[in-house]
């Protein structure tokens, strides 16, 4: 069955320090696809990053930067030189292939940036 | 292109009383779905659909429908309202067919609902 782990409920950190965000999967598919999304304030969900199981390089966008390890079933998250507005709540997600592409989002965590 | 759009964006019910929340996605993609999100609890895949007249249970179905009698909208319905649905609603939606497996679900900004 496919499970999603986040197990850092929240996370507080100055602003311009680094911070990692955990996320383990389950799965016994071998073509999976792995979604981070970020939830602000305001509620709405945004749509950071996919990637599929095959494509295990790390991925860089600007100050976000993603680890995608198969061997440990983690895609971390990582933002670098955090800003105050980086505040947000951030889902984890698991998609498998041939499943209508219904997804199973982690509990998230809250991440909170102190000035 | 408004992308997700869902109405109403707020609503307060007393238990017993039905209501119907509307999803519409103007990017012409074959899937929707509705989930929940409760403190704590992450996003509940309720219902979805994978193509006009098509819809499916979810992780929570029990005490909402849905119908998607049109390519571009996507209806929960609750027909008699418990406190224990006092929840946010997200609907979402993705290219489905025409994308491939694992598309992007793109979603709309959330109805808040209270029941009473």
């Amino acid at each position: 069955a496919q499970k999603v782990t986040q197990a850092q409920t929240e996370i507080s950190v100055v602003e311009k320090e680094d911070v990692t965000l955990d996320c383990v999967y389950e799965t016994r598919d071998t073509t999976y696809y792995l979604f981070w999304y970020k939830q602000p304030p305001s509620g709405e969900l945004v749509f950071l990053i996919r990637r599929n199981s095959f494509d295990e390089q790390n991925e860089i966008s600007g100050r976000y930067s993603w680890n995608f390890q198969k061997s440990t079933s983690s895609f971390n998250f990582t933002i670098t030189a955090s800003q105050v507005v980086d505040s947000a709540v951030y889902f984890c997600a698991l998609s498998e292939a041939n499943r209508d592409d219904k997804i199973i989002f982690g509990k998230g965590t809250r991440l909170h940036i102190l000035p | 292109n408004a992308g997700v759009t869902q109405t109403p964006k707020f609503r307060v019910l007393k238990t017993g009383q039905s209501m119907t929340l509307l999803c519409a996605q103007d990017m012409n993609h074959e899937y929707m779905y509705w989930y929940r999100q409760d403190p704590g609890m992450g996003l509940r895949l309720i219902h979805y659909s994978v193509g006009e007249g098509t819809t499916a249970k979810g992780e929570v179905p029990d005490g909402y429908n849905v119908s998607r009698l049109k390519k571009q909208n996507f209806l929960l319905g609750l027909e008699s309202a418990a406190p224990s649905q006092t929840s946010v609603y997200f609907c979402a939606s993705s290219e489905g067919l025409a994308g491939g497996p694992g598309d992007t679900q793109y979603f709309g900004p959330g109805t808040r609902l209270t029941v009473l």
